[in-house]
């Protein structure tokens, strides 16, 4: 079946670290793929998408390539920050209408 | 205001209790979910809504109820309430414009069954 598998946290870094969230998948057909972040207390919100093979999704320093040859979407940040502290999630749509399939959220935690 | 709302945000409850989370959004967006968010298994999709009127069973649909006589409305009830439940439940929606739409999610509602 269509499934997501993230590395496991918690994950501790030091401020302006290099930062590295792994995210594989498994889906037949051509999904779409996700990060959501999760701040504390808070519900989630997207961080950036890519849509076909090779894209490249980004947004407030984070990237995140999608490789159908690896079926890899791995989240990276050359400089995390305190305020990036949250849980990420990586997920994928496979069919119409929007139905996400979450992996089960890496959490990173940013010390200064 | 505009977004998605759920409410109540903390619920305890006792078990064997029926109990409702409301979900409403204002965008008409017409696909609306309901998520349980556990320790070590992310999200996981209990019902899911193309448009009113039209719902169906998720990953982990036993236990609850869901209906959607209106568009901006989707109510997940929990019909008889167990410890298993206990859970934090997310709302989502998404407009119907392909598999690359953004879905929007509400703050969570904390459910305790004790």
């Amino acid at each position: 079946g269509n499934s997501v598998t993230q590395m496991e946290g918690p994950v501790t870094l030091s401020e302006e670290a290099f930062l590295t969230i792994n995210c594989t998948y498994t889906a037949t057909g051509y999904p779409s793929l996700f990060w959501y972040v999760q701040y504390p207390g808070e519900g989630l919100q997207l961080l950036l998408k890519a849509t076909k093979a090779d894209d490249k999704g980004s947004n407030k320093g984070f990237e995140a390539t999608y490789r159908k040859e690896t079926t890899s979407f791995h989240l990276e940040k050359g400089s995390v920050q305190v305020s990036d502290s949250a849980v990420y999630f990586c997920a994928l749509i496979y069919n119409q209408g929007g139905k996400l399939i979450f992996g089960q959220g890496t959490e990173l935690s940013v010390k200064p | 205001d505009a977004g998605i709302t759920q409410s109540p945000r903390y619920k305890i409850t006792e078990t064997g209790r029926q109990v409702t989370l409301m979900c409403h959004q204002t965008w008409s967006h017409s696909y609306m979910f309901w998520y349980r968010q556990d320790l070590g298994h992310g999200l996981r999709l209990i019902y899911y809504s193309a448009a009113a009127d039209i719902t169906d069973k998720g990953e982990v649909p036993d236990g609850y109820v869901v209906s959607r006589s209106k568009t901006e409305n989707f109510p997940l009830t929990l019909e008889s309430a167990t410890r298993s439940q206990t859970s934090v439940y997310f709302c989502a929606s998404s407009s119907k414009q392909g598999a690359s739409t953004e879905a929007f999610f509400g703050q969570g509602t904390r459910l305790t069954v004790v």
